[in-house]
């Protein structure tokens, strides 16, 4: 398995506090990923860095910020969390940039629930 | 298509049967489609790549075909199992990188 951890893996919070999910990875792969999966949605892409300090949004991205200091770090920033972004949240990794054909490597996911 | 579409939504085989499901995706400005294979509480695992039309890919009892003309993409598996039961995603990547995700094909095996 591809050295992915996520933290924390799972979380409840109120609406209106800031969350910050953390990933990690050990494989010093360029590209980092967050993606929420929500029922009927499958996957889809909030953010993604392809190097550190450099990231660009996803489909979803409205609602969310990252920041990626370390190359092993990418941190997933909820600034006022609200109840439509409860969902499950995947962090994932790839040598090359996923729109090719490297395969991507996903984390063991992180469950938030905000009330 | 505008989107990644997968049918069906959810299926259920008989051990010992084999089936197969669909991924549509938009044909135009395509570059390549991705199979995953998601486990209930686990992370989704890659399956197959595949960027030419015509294009074959197999591992084991399972092969996933590839019409980049008409936009779809076939995944078969031969003598199912119960071990397949999961729910296989596939996402194509298009023009600047830009990937979309089917919602899945939940897969169960009856014993």
């Amino acid at each position: 398995d591809a050295g992915i951890t996520q933290s924390p893996r799972h979380k409840v919070t109120e609406t209106g506090t800031p969350v910050t999910l953390r990933c990690h990875q050990t494989e010093n792969h360029r590209y980092m990923y967050w993606y929420r999966q929500d029922p009927g949605h499958g996957l889809r892409l909030i953010h993604y860095s392809y190097g550190v300090k450099d990231t660009d949004k996803g489909e979803v991205s409205d609602g969310y910020s990252v920041s990626r200091s370390k190359t092993e770090d990418f941190l997933l920033t909820l600034e006022s969390a609200t109840s439509s972004q409860t969902s499950v949240y995947f962090c994932a990794i790839s040598e090359g940039l996923a729109g090719s054909t490297d395969t991507q490597y996903f984390g063991p996911g992180t469950r938030l629930t905000v009330l | 298509i505008l989107n990644v579409e997968q049918s069906p939504q959810s299926l259920h085989v008989q051990e010992g049967d084999s089936t197969n499901f669909t991924c549509s995706f938009p044909s135009s400005n395509f570059y390549a489609l991705h199979w995953y294979r998601w486990e209930t509480a686990k992370s989704p695992e890659a399956l197959f790549v595949m960027t030419l039309n015509g294009d074959e890919k197999k591992k084991g009892r399972i092969s996933a075909t590839l019409n980049t003309k008409e936009g779809y993409s076939y995944l078969y598996i031969k003598g199912s199992q119960p071990e397949d039961s999961a729910t296989y995603l596939c996402f194509s990547v298009g023009s600047a990188s830009k990937i979309i995700f089917g919602s899945g094909t939940r897969l169960s095996i009856r014993p």
